[in-house]
């Protein structure tokens, strides 16, 4: 079945402590992004990549790191999480191929206390 | 920079037909994109436009014209599963390499009543 996955779906942390959310794509997508997502201000872009070593910051990538080493894996990095980055987040995948169609991940609510 | 309006909130009866307007200010313009999310959920892709004109996927339709910056969603024989929120989207090239960055606006509430 062809999907996104992420991981942890809940993860609930403190101020400070590193952390790590996985995203994983089995379509072979070159193109793959994070979103996160607050009441009110929609899905906001915080960091994509055209394919594998090539990424580029979004809209809003303060405070967060991404790394492509393969084409099925774009780990989401919150070295010194702030409870302003309390929201919830989603991967997607896209083929790139004009239609604009993104497959979105289940998403992680994410909670810094 | 680019930004898009849409309504924050529309209701309406279960097997009536609704429109959701998008409006977007870009350069670069591309296309423009309608996502679906049910509370809690992932947006799942529902229609794409790149030229002027209406396209139809069973009950729903969505429509650009590019020449006004405008496009909408139109859902026929609402059900109460529609409820949801809708966001319209942007393909602005923006960087140079081929690198697009999708705008989404900030959702539609859509409520629909028995």
């Amino acid at each position: 079945e062809a999907q996104v996955t992420q991981n942890p779906r809940y993860l609930i942390t403190v101020t400070g402590k590193k952390l790590t959310v996985t995203c994983s794509q089995n379509m072979n997508h070159e193109y793959m992004s994070w979103y996160r997502q607050d009441p009110g201000l929609g899905l906001r872009q915080i960091y994509y990549s055209m394919n594998v070593e090539v990424t580029d910051k979004g809209d809003v990538p303060e405070g967060y790191k991404v790394s492509r080493k393969e084409k099925r894996n774009f780990p989401l990095i919150l070295e010194s999480p702030s409870p302003n980055q309390t929201s919830l987040y989603f991967c997607a995948s896209s083929l790139g191929d004009g239609t604009d169609t993104q497959y979105f991940g289940p998403g992680t609510r994410l909670t810094v206390l | 920079g680019q930004s898009l309006e849409q309504p924050s909130e529309v209701t309406a009866v279960e097997g009536a037909i609704v429109q959701i307007n998008c409006t977007y200010q870009t350069s670069g313009f591309y296309g423009l994109s309608w996502y679906q999310q049910h509370d809690g959920g992932a947006p799942t892709f529902l229609s794409y436009n790149a030229l002027d004109g209406l396209e139809e996927t069973g009950r729903f339709s969505s429509f650009l014209s590019r020449s006004d910056s405008y496009g909408y969603l139109l859902l026929q024989e609402l059900q109460m599963k529609d409820s949801a929120s809708y966001f319209c989207a942007v393909r602005d090239y923006q960087r140079s390499g081929g690198s697009y960055i999708p705008t989404f606006g900030r959702g539609t509430s859509l409520i629909v009543h028995p």
